[in-house]
């Protein structure tokens, strides 16, 4: 079957423009994470969405930052008003509950100019 | 403070031998998971292994296996007879799940370079 899937895989963008990642989760997995992961840094969690629970939004860094699902399946993760810090690989990963192992897409990597 | 915590940043090792790559965690829930994960240089992640904080024997995968130490809150990953395609980062995880901060947290990996 088919695997967590991220579009787009690369995105640049000017400093001050709003983007939107998206996230394909795998089918049936309920539970659907965003995390963060600089240059030759580990992982950074953002939020996590688990079924029909409101989402943990504990790890985005700011307010430009957001991100929705659509009851199981696709979501998105928007950056509003870029800045350069925000350059960074955008990780999604799927899994069947939480507790379960997550199985993650290829990334986005996000360059801001 | 930490939650999870990767001691070695790095590590040479030569084809064939065995590694371990140690992990320690930090928490008051009694249940929890913990997992480690394989990142090669292009970049995706491969779940390796899974260890609940209930299961009693250690978890193995293949060459993969978990030393699970509870009472000393350690989790390191033993990779046997070590091949070239190791090489990669390895990052070890916890989820708590019953933490009012309710997420999945990584150490800062440990990139592993296998020797021929």
């Amino acid at each position: 079957g088919a695997g967590v899937s991220q579009s787009p895989s690369n995105k640049v963008t000017e400093k001050g423009k709003d983007v939107e990642l998206r996230c394909d989760p795998i089918s049936g997995h309920t539970a659907l994470y965003w995390y963060r992961q600089r240059l030759g840094q580990g992982l950074e969690f953002l939020i996590y969405f688990q079924g029909n629970s409101a989402p943990d939004k504990s790890g985005l860094p700011s307010d430009r930052f957001s991100a929705e699902r659509t009851g199981e399946s696709v979501s998105t993760l928007t950056i509003q008003r870029t800045q350069q810090e925000d350059s960074a690989v955008y990780l999604c990963a799927s899994s069947l509950e939480l507790l379960y192992e997550q199985y993650f897409g290829p990334g986005t990597r996000l360059t801001v100019t | 403070a930490q939650k999870i915590t990767q001691t070695q940043p790095g590590m040479f090792v030569q084809e064939k031998e065995a590694v371990t790559l140690d992990c320690t965690y930090d928490t008051s829930d009694q249940s929890y998971g913990l997992f480690w994960y394989k990142q090669p240089s292009s970049g995706e992640m491969i779940f390796l292994i899974y260890q609940g904080s209930y299961d009693e024997q250690n978890a193995t995968e293949g060459r993969y296996s978990l030393n699970f130490q509870k009472a000393r809150k350690s989790a390191n990953l033993v990779i046997s007879a070590s091949q070239l395609g190791d090489s990669a980062m390895y990052f070890c995880a916890m989820r708590e799940r019953y933490s009012s901060a309710s997420k999945i947290i990584f150490g800062s990996g440990t990139r592993l370079s296998i020797r021929p």
